[in-house]
């Protein structure tokens, strides 16, 4: 079945790092593609997205691109803050109409001062 | 305005009780998920509905588990003689159309159950 797989954590950096959590997938078919987060005490959020091949999906500073050929989809940014820190999930929905999301198991992130 | 909400908060329920979740999903919004989220883990989906029509409960774990959403808004997800595994968060999600169409799926607060 369709799978996504993550950078273990916890990810701990100084702020204005550069940051990057690995996320790999298994997947039939042309999945879309989401980074999802969730901050302290608040719930899931779309952080950004990208729904085939080569697109880049980007929002707050962050990106990650759809790389088919690697079947990966890296989250990046280049200058971290402290208002980053929470869990960050990468997440894959299948096509065709089936709409239910698969998750990764989740990166929390630490943004020390 | 307001976004997919949640009740109770926090349950907790001695095992062999039965249990019941609900979800307000955004007013208008199509298509409605559970998601069940272990501590330390990502949510696992356990099903769907397009308006009130349940499309896909392949996640659901056990027969003990049953969703419904009669009028196509609001949905109650029910847990039948409860169970220490069955301790999660269970989330609850909304988006604005079914069908083909790709769009963000909303979350709710989530329910934090426990069973002792």
């Amino acid at each position: 079945g369709n799978s996504v797989t993550q950078m273990e954590g916890p990810v701990t950096l100084s702020e204005e790092a550069f940051l990057t959590i690995n996320c790999t997938y298994t997947a039939t078919g042309y999945p879309s593609l989401f980074w999802y987060v969730q901050y302290p005490g608040e719930g899931l959020q779309l952080l950004l997205k990208a729904t085939k091949a080569d697109d880049k999906g980007s929002n707050k500073g962050f990106e990650a691109t759809y790389r088919k050929e690697t079947t990966s989809f890296h989250l990046e940014k280049g200058s971290v803050q402290v208002s980053d820190s929470a869990v960050y999930f990468c997440a894959l929905s299948e096509g065709g109409g089936a709409q239910k999301l698969v998750f990764g198991q989740g990166t929390r992130l630490t943004i020390n001062p | 305005g307001a976004g997919v909400s949640q009740s109770p908060r926090y349950k907790v329920a001695k095992r062999g009780q039965d249990v019941a979740l609900r979800c307000d999903p955004i007013s208008g919004h199509v298509s409605l998920f559970w998601y069940q989220q272990a501590l330390g883990q990502g949510p696992e989906f356990l099903t769907y509905f397009q308006n009130e029509a349940q499309l896909d409960k392949s996640g659901l774990p056990s027969d003990r588990f049953f969703a419904e959403r009669p009028e196509g808004s609001v949905s109650t997800l029910k847990i039948q003689r409860t169970q220490q595994e069955d301790s999660a968060v269970y989330l609850c999600a909304s988006s604005l159309v079914g069908g083909l169409r790709l769009n963000e799926q909303f979350f709710g607060p989530g329910t934090r159950l426990t069973v002792l």
